[in-house]
């Protein structure tokens, strides 16, 4: 069965810095998807970047990025300039035939 | 674009109480999702629906739980009747398909409340 494990179940940042939530991943399938939710106080999950695994290269969607590293299964979110808005929870899923997520990570940015 | 309406937003009820919630995916997404999220995890599938049809169902409780997609548009999910466990936040999700690189969009969620 696949696994999500985020291993930082909370994190802070200065504002306008750099950081980097850590997400693991466990599977024998060689084709799937991964995926970084963004879910804050409002509840809806909001859709921050994906990833396809067949892909080398890294996903960038403006201040956020990812580290995918399919033989270590490990795909770390990087947010760059970090702002107010960004203070959420944050979900890391795996989804071939079924989504599965992570425990998610408190990320809260300080002024 | 609108986007996936749930109702309630809040729902409170005693144990052995019966509840229902209500959810419209976006128009056009054939696939809908029901998950329940318990406070600290992250969400879990209980059931998928393709257009009517229910597509895994594995992990929905269904001594208690049932959901339905009748015309392929909303869905209702029902318990009954509720136990404390029960106490969640139910999203319910939706995509244009079951491929698995499509995006799912979620709603606000209702959160339940089990006195």
């Amino acid at each position: 069965a696949q696994t999500v494990t985020q291993s930082q179940p909370e994190m802070s940042v200065q504002e306008a810095e750099t950081v980097t939530l850590s997400c693991t991943y466990d599977t024998s399938e060689n084709n799937y998807y991964l995926f970084w939710y963004k879910q804050p106080p409002s509840r809806q999950m909001i859709l921050v970047i994906r990833q396809e695994a067949y892909k080398q290269q890294n996903a960038t969607e403006n201040r956020f990025s990812v580290n995918f590293q399919k033989a270590a299964k490990s795909f770390s979110l990087k947010i760059s300039d970090s702002q107010l808005g960004d203070t959420a929870m944050y979900f890391c899923a795996f989804r071939n035939n079924d989504m599965r997520f992570g425990a998610g990570t408190r990320l809260t940015v300080k002024p | 674009e609108a986007g996936v309406a749930q109702s309630p937003r809040y729902k409170i009820i005693e144990k052995r109480q019966s509840v229902a919630f209500w959810c419209n995916p976006i128009s056009g997404h054939a696939t809908l999702y029901w998950y329940q999220q318990i406070l600290g995890q992250g969400p879990k599938l209980l059931i998928q629906f393709q257009n009517n049809g229910v597509v895994d169902d594995s992990q929905l409780p269904k001594d208690r739980f049932s959901a339905e997609r009748l015309k392929g548009v909303d869905s209702t999910l029902k318990i009954q009747p509720a136990k404390l466990e029960d106490s969640a936040v139910y999203l319910c999700a939706s995509s244009l398909g079951q491929v698995s690189n499509q995006p799912q969009h979620f709603g606000d969620g209702t959160r339940l409340s089990i006195l």
